[in-house]
């Protein structure tokens, strides 16, 4: 059980276009999903948590109109790195928790986005 | 700031050996600590947990030990196997003003040769 499932595991995309990655939790439902990103060789850094139905809350420094979140049902949540950048290349990771602890949460398997 | 850093950032180590992986943290506050393992293009992946109230924890081959008095953490494995080569990350959660945080380490790299 609680198996938490990412898509797709890689993407490439060109410099100005959107992306969209999707993350489901498919023998739960998700109160709160996190997600967070991995520069290579570094620890991963909470990027926003979203709850089912509400906006999602951004950590310091994330920006809200670059990295959309959107939390539809109890077991799917988006990210859409929108307007792309070389920079934003990174390994995108989700999790999922049926509460809102942190603590609780289980983790896909990541997605590798590289932006030419 | 708060940190949640690790003392070595490579730990190489004969297979069936044991193995120590450090965690210090700063943040006297934090009352759950996590270890995760992370293979290569993987996401995290929990391996045990240890409340504050308690100095050690075992499972299966694992051991986390935590020391509240210097703010240390350790993760032990025992008789490692290939598939131990891994990052290995310590997390540790405080409630921040009512909301929980979960802060990662940097992480270390256990290589176990064969």
């Amino acid at each position: 059980g609680a198996v938490v499932s990412q898509h797709p595991s890689r993407v490439i995309c060109k410099s100005g276009t959107s992306v969209k990655i999707e993350c489901r939790s498919l023998d739960f439902q998700a109160t709160t999903m996190f997600w967070y990103r991995q520069f290579p060789k570094q620890s991963l850094m909470l990027m926003a948590t979203s709850n089912e139905g509400s906006k999602a809350t951004y950590e310091q420094g994330v920006e809200k109109d670059k990295f959309l979140i959107n939390h539809a049902s109890l077991t799917l949540s988006t990210l859409t790195v929108t307007s792309a950048h070389p920079e934003d290349s990174s390994f995108y990771i989700c999790s999922a928790s049926k509460t809102v602890r942190y603590t609780e949460a289980f983790f896909g398997q990541g997605t590798r986005l590289t932006v030419v | 700031g708060e940190s949640v850093g690790l003392h070595l950032p490579t730990l190489s180590v004969q297979e069936g050996d044991n193995s120590i992986i450090n965690c210090a943290y700063s943040n006297s506050a934090s009352d759950y600590f996590i270890w995760y393992k992370q293979e290569s293009g993987k996401g995290p992946q929990f391996i045990i947990d240890i409340r504050s109230n308690m100095d050690k924890r075992q499972g299966q081959r694992v051991t986390v030990l935590l020391n509240k008095t210097v703010k240390h953490l350790s993760l032990q494995i025992a008789a490692t196997q290939p598939g131990d080569s891994a990052v290995y990350f310590c997390a540790e959660n405080a409630a921040n003003f009512g909301n929980e945080k979960l802060t990662f380490g940097t992480g270390t790299r256990l290589t176990i040769i064969p």
